[in-house]
């Protein structure tokens, strides 16, 4: 079936980077946008930027632009997101979800645009 | 960038009620590019709704979304025991997406 798993719990030192993986099967990996999403503990969902598998083209939100790298190893259907210069803020669950499928876009844009499938969340605590 | 409100932040409701979620958008959005998700502590988001109205694959028809330019909304007609959870909403526009703060729907 359709899914995304994701890499384990990370515990970091202020300072440090972090790499998440996310990998998909069920589907073609290259045919649909990767999105990040994160979650603080109690808290709402906060959008970290979307990737194309297919050519690496990146977006993101403008509060991670600077600190946040989207790749992606086609091989292995795996999307990677790296943050760095990590703060206490950063502890959160990540989450890697699908965009809509590349048939969805014509020369008027998406037909739509949501995330139908998501990883399970990796938890990530930013701890000295 | 397009920031979403969702208010009250908690519902209460008995089963069976009827339930109409809130999601009001700083300025017009393409309603291609608005949905819903659910969320239930310890899980991920699951997608309710897509284009404003459309329900995802295997979403109940007690599910419905309506709405236009900044003002959409989230109807649950017969609220069972499975939806007492949190609902966002999201948009996409300008390559850039953002979510609503969340409305949570709990039990009276």
């Amino acid at each position: 079936q359709v899914q995304l798993v994701q890499s384990g719990s990370e515990v970091k030192k202020p300072g440090a980077s972090v790499k998440v993986s996310c990998k998909a099967s069920g589907y073609t990996f290259t045919s649909y946008d990767i999105n990040w999403v994160r979650q603080d503990t109690g808290q709402g969902l906060e959008w970290m930027g979307w990737m194309n598998p297919n050519t690496g083209a990146t977006g993101y939100a403008q509060k991670f632009q600077g600190r946040v790298t989207m790749t992606r190893d086609t091989s292995i259907s795996t999307a990677y997101m790296e943050l760095t210069s990590l703060r206490s803020e950063d502890t959160a669950v990540y989450y890697c979800a699908r965009g809509p499928p590349y048939s969805a876009y014509s020369n008027n844009g998406y037909s739509h645009y949501v995330m139908d499938v998501w990883g399970q969340g990796s938890t990530v605590t930013v701890s000295s | 960038e397009i920031v979403l409100t969702q208010s009250p932040g908690t519902l209460s409701f008995s089963p069976g009620e009827r339930a109409t979620l809130s999601c009001r958008a700083s300025q017009s959005v393409d309603s291609r590019y608005l949905g819903w998700y659910q969320q239930k502590p310890g899980q991920a988001p699951r997608l309710l709704i897509y284009g404003t109205s459309t329900r995802a694959t295997g979403i109940p028809d007690r599910f419905s979304g309506s709405g236009s330019g900044t003002d959409f909304s989230l109807t649950i007609s017969r609220l069972e025991p499975a939806d007492f959870a949190v609902y966002y909403c999201q948009q996409f526009g300008s390559s850039r997406l953002s979510f609503g703060g969340g409305t949570k729907v709990e039990i009276k």
